[in-house]
Formats: C-alpha cells, structure tokens, sequence
C-alpha cells in the first residue's frame, strides 16, 4: 500500500511568485487536508477537501487555494507569495472525514 | 476557538527513565484527540489517538495516553524511552462539531540521552 506522497521535496521561490504544490492521496482515502508548519511551530490547518470540493478552511487569506482531483489527488497553490510564507507544508490523507490523517513527508518551501 | 497547549517546548530525559509530555486543550464540546511524532526531515506519524471509550490509549513503540476531561488533558507517557524515541512529539484536538480540522499544539522537543 503506498503511502501519502509530496512533490516537491524542497522549493525555492522569490516574494511575489506563485507556486503549486502536489499530493498524492494514501490508496482508498477521499479527503486530503493541507497543513503549514512554519520553523518551530505546530501544524496549522489550511483547508480540507473531501470529493474534490472544499470542506474547511483554517484562518488563511485567499491567495491559498486549492484543488482535488476525482483520483483523489490534491493541489495546494498559493499566490503573490511572501517572507512569511516559508515554511514546510504537509498533506495528510484520510479514509473519510473523520478519523485519524496519515501525513506526507512534507514540501519545504523558501521565499526569498 | 480550539487551543492545544504544550507546556513543555524540550524536555530532557535519560535512556530507559520514564517520561511523560504533557498536553491540556480548550473546548466547550466533545474532541477527538491525537499524538503524532515527527523525525527529522519526516512528516507527522501517528502514535495514538482517543476517540471515545477507555480514558487510556495504548499506542505504538509502547507510548499511551490518558484522557482527562475534567482536566482537559490528555497527556503522554512511556516508561522507559530509547535513544529511538528522540523525535518532536506533537498533540492534536478536532471537535466533534467540526471534526475535519485538526488543532496542533506548538510540540514538545524530547531529547533522550545515553
């Protein structure tokens, strides 16, 4: 059974830029949730999709959106990006809404 | 608003001593809660999780947790721990009402010595 799986590992960016991160959900699991891990810090919730539509969203501007695809596949893009905005971001998949997230290793990203 | 606090950022211990990581949250209704551990470069393993029934969890690598609800905490032990066990542990609450989101507290750093 494969696991959750982020691409990329690391990314480099400059402020202003967009980026598009990618995850590929665990086998079976509909919802996918996107976390930001700033340096230090504890995971902060971005938002959740369960069925390819948006289902929750923690205290983020509207420059993070998202997508999920019908294989269950997710996007998390963010726009006019900022200092403040590197950190490493998680995906974490599961089986239903409810329940235990099984994480990806995470994508870090640098704004420069 | 949901709060996960973790009291202690580091805690030091010797191999094989007892430890325990501490964890108190804020809600007014019923939560689901969770302890993952994170490696170095590695994203969130799930250790143990409560979602109803016995107030004590027994988890993976011989860590548990007990659930306090009048205390709202749900602390984390292990009796003897291993140079293995060296990782940031973190504690995390999703409410029953809105249970799609997980709160995160800011995770203790344990560091297990020789």
């Amino acid at each position: 059974e494969t696991g959750v799986t982020q691409s990329p590992t690391h990314l480099i960016k400059t402020r202003g830029q967009q980026v598009t991160l990618r995850c590929s959900s665990q086998s079976g699991h509909n919802t996918v949730s996107w976390y930001q891990q700033a340096l230090g810090q504890g995971p902060q919730f971005i938002f959740q999709y369960y069925r390819e539509e948006e289902n929750g969203r923690g205290n983020f501007p509207p420059r993070f959106s998202g997508l999920q695809f019908p294989n269950y596949s997710s996007e998390l893009n963010v726009n006019a990006l900022e200092l403040d905005d590197s950190a490493l971001y998680l995906c974490a998949s599961s089986p239903g809404q409810i329940n235990e997230q099984f994480f990806g290793p995470g994508t870090r990203l640098t704004v420069l | 608003a949901q709060s996960v606090t973790q009291l202690d950022s580091q805690v030091p211990v010797f191999e094989e001593a007892p430890v325990e990581l501490r964890c108190n949250y804020s809600s007014s209704v019923s939560v689901y809660l969770f302890w993952y551990v994170q490696y170095p470069n590695q994203g969130l393993q799930l250790l143990l999780k409560y979602l109803s029934g016995s107030t004590l969890v027994k988890g993976i690598n011989g860590f548990e947790a007990e659930f306090n609800k009048s205390q709202t905490s749900f602390h984390l032990r292990k009796p003897s721990v291993h140079i293995s066990d060296t990782a940031e542990y973190f504690c995390a609450v999703s409410e029953s009402d809105n249970f799609n989101k997980f709160y995160f507290g800011s995770g203790t750093k344990l560091n297990v010595k020789p």
